[in-house]
């Protein structure tokens, strides 16, 4: 049974950098084609995808948040952790962590999210 | 504004079959499949849809998706009330190199 657990801030203020961190069970991310990713979603507002990283480290950034991503994995933890810099009252939202089976390209299994708030 | 189109919003009454369309482009749902997700208010996205039109296990088949083209559309037939839920698109975008999704779908339930 795959799960996923996003743990990290609750309440940052404007300029600082968010540390996220996906916890997950089930899977291996040494797995071939496997992939974990981070996707977001402000109050009311639709799905945003962040990151995704490959079992071979390879790794996918949204091109308009690229340069204040950086993704990780420490496969021995069954961890993937997700850095966001700058951050802004425009990044409270909702942050998901997803599980991207092999051989397919779509998110199957999601974590319960973490709410992030950004606030001076 | 996201990269697929969905209408904000749709509505249906019980038994009668609703759909709810997905409007991209060349780069995403011209060339890789199309993927739906329901939603409930305070909780995750589930897979409801993969692969166009296949249904994960536990996925009542009363649920289907189809592509033609740039677009594609979730149809649900005997709509219940347990079936009001937000309802998002999802494609891989070969120019972008990600994951694009809709706008959402609110689903209402008369």
């Amino acid at each position: 049974q795959i799960t996923l657990k996003e743990s990290g801030p609750t309440l940052l203020k404007p300029t600082q950098t968010l540390t996220l961190t996906c916890t997950f069970s089930g899977f291996s991310l040494s797995t071939s084609a496997v992939g974990v990713g981070w996707i977001r979603q402000p109050p009311r507002k639709a799905l945003e995808w962040l990151a995704l990283i490959y079992w071979d480290d390879d790794k996918r950034y949204s091109p308009s948040l690229k340069s204040r991503l950086t993704i990780t994995k420490d496969t021995s933890k069954n961890q993937v952790v997700l850095t966001m810099t700058n951050m802004d009252p425009v990044d409270t939202a909702t942050y998901y962590c997803a599980h991207w089976p092999s051989g397919y390209l779509y998110f199957d299994l999601w974590g319960r999210g973490t709410v992030v708030t950004v606030s001076s | 504004q996201s990269v697929l189109t969905q209408p904000p919003s749709a509505s249906g009454t019980p038994g009668q079959r609703v759909t709810i369309s997905c409007s991209g482009s060349s780069s995403n749902i011209g060339r890789n499949t199309v993927n739906w997700y329901q939603q409930f208010p305070g909780t995750a996205p589930k897979l409801l849809i993969y692969s166009n039109n296949q249904r994960p296990s536990g996925v009542p088949d009363r649920f289907s998706g189809s592509k033609s083209g740039t677009s594609a559309s979730l149809a649900i037939s005997g709509l219940q009330s347990e079936d009001e839920a937000d309802y998002s698109c999802a494609a891989w975008d070969d120019s972008l190199n990600g994951v694009v999704f809709g706008g959402g779908t609110e689903l209402t339930v008369l």
